[in-house]
């Protein structure tokens, strides 16, 4: 069975550029979540997407956007970077059974904003 | 805001070493999860506890659901250096469905 995959797995942009992070999730895995992995602060919720519909956001601002396509990929847009967007941004994948899941994360995509 | 602490947030220790991991919060959890995570990689899932006192063991990792669920701890015995490693416990709340909780984590290093 092929993990969550992500990608890139590296990514650099520049103060005020947009960013576009991907991910499949497990074959079967309905919602897919995004967390934030800054450093020294730990997995912070961002976004997740069941059926492809948005079912609840972290406390983010709005330029943190993303979607979930009809096979269950997902995409995470940031827009207007700034230089502490630079974390590790994870996705995970889950079939939903209702309060929180257990997830099973990919590797993550390294956004260094300079 | 539904907050996880875990500690200690450095533990140091020799192989065959026993240490225990602590995730504690003033809210009640629905389940609670333990992962995994390692330098360049994503967490990984060890173990789900949903009842109060639930206790639950993976070979030489043993893990304790409190029994008014708002707390947790992991204990490893005879510790290996493939043990080394980021633990983080995560929780589920009623009413904020799908979202997960994380503690900060415990920085494991098991020196051979």
């Amino acid at each position: 069975e092929a993990g969550v995959t992500q990608s890139p797995t590296h990514l650099i942009k520049t103060r005020g550029q947009q960013a576009t992070l991907r991910c499949s999730p497990i074959s079967g895995h309905t919602s897919v979540y995004w967390y934030q992995q800054a450093l020294g602060l730990g997995l912070q919720f961002l976004l997740w997407y069941d059926e492809g519909e948005e079912r609840n956001r972290g406390n983010f601002p709005p330029r943190f956007s993303g979607r979930q396509f009809p096979n269950y990929s997902s995409e995470l847009n940031v827009n207007a970077l700034e230089l502490e967007d630079s974390a590790l941004y994870l996705c995970a994948s889950s079939l939903y059974v209702g309060g929180s899941s257990p997830l099973h994360f990919g590797n993550g995509t390294r956004l260094t904003v300079t | 805001t539904q907050l996880l602490e875990q500690s200690p947030q450095f533990l140091s220790i020799q192989e065959g070493e026993n240490l225990t991991v602590y995730c504690n919060s003033s809210s009640v959890f629905s389940s609670l999860q333990w992962y995994r995570q390692e330098p360049g990689e994503g967490p990984v899932l060890l173990v789900t506890v949903v009842t109060g006192g639930e206790v639950k063991k993976l070979k030489r990792l043993t893990f304790q659901f409190g029994d008014a669920r708002k707390d947790s701890s992991l204990h490893i015995t005879a510790a290996q250096p493939g043990d080394t490693g980021l633990y983080l416990c995560a929780g589920g709340a009623r009413g904020n469905a799908g979202k997960s909780t994380f503690g900060d984590g415990t920085t494991l290093t098991v020196k051979p």
